[in-house]
């Protein structure tokens, strides 16, 4: 099955510090979507992103489909930002998002 | 509120009963799913529902069995339980079986077996 990887896996920042959160995955995909889990276990859709580029306040991503990655910006931090943030796929040939094993972040005062 | 909605919130039983969790949507959504989230974080595909039928079994259990009466509920009733049963079972629904239908979780149910 396809592979997804996320990078880096865990990742520490200061409040109001940019970030990148990166999304390889092995196939070509019809399907990616950004979540975000909080650290009370709420998993939020970010993005909706199987190319192209989104921004939502302040955060963006970006799917470079043809390369196989995508990527999740996060500017100016706030401790809410806080978590775990899952990349999920779905190839060409399958109807089922696989999630990658996510990047916690931990944004500190 | 539209949301995905599942009960109970928390779950603790002990090994060798049965369980069930209960989920609806409210967003008028064709598609629903149950995920399992392992305690390294790990999310994976269980079910999904389209309107009612069933179209992903991945491999589980058999004492796994998912029930839709309804495009709006999706609920999982879990046999025999069992010590590695222990996890959050997540709910989610998408507006249609089309890969451009972004997923929308519930609040999670966490099982814990004894």
């Amino acid at each position: 099955g396809i592979q997804v990887e996320q990078s880096p896996p865990d990742l520490i920042l200061q409040e109001g510090a940019n970030s990148t959160l990166r999304c390889n995955f092995s196939d070509s995909v019809n399907n990616l979507q950004w979540f975000h889990q909080n650290p009370w276990g709420q998993l939020i859709n970010l993005f909706y992103i199987p190319s192209g580029t989104k921004q939502n306040g302040r955060l963006s991503a970006t799917t470079v489909a043809t390369e196989r990655y995508s990527l999740l910006y996060i500017s100016s931090s706030q401790t809410t930002d806080s978590g775990v943030y899952f990349c999920a796929v779905e190839p060409g040939t399958a109807s089922k998002l696989t999630f990658g094993t996510g990047t916690r972040l931990q944004v500190t005062l | 509120d539209t949301a995905v909605s599942q009960t109970p919130k928390y779950l603790v039983t002990q090994m060798g009963n049965d369980k069930s969790i209960k989920c609806e949507q409210n967003l008028g959504h064709d598609t629903m799913y149950w995920y399992k989230q392992d305690s390294k974080k790990f999310l994976k595909i269980m079910f999904s529902y389209n309107n009612k039928e069933l179209i992903i079994n991945e491999t589980v259990p058999n004492r796994f069995s998912p029930k839709s009466p309804d495009k709006a509920h999706l609920n999982l009733h879990i046999n025999s339980l069992e010590l590695g049963d222990s996890a959050v079972y997540f709910c989610a629904s998408s507006l249609t079986w089309s890969r451009n239908s972004p997923l929308h979780f519930g609040n999670g149910t966490r099982l814990t077996v004894t």
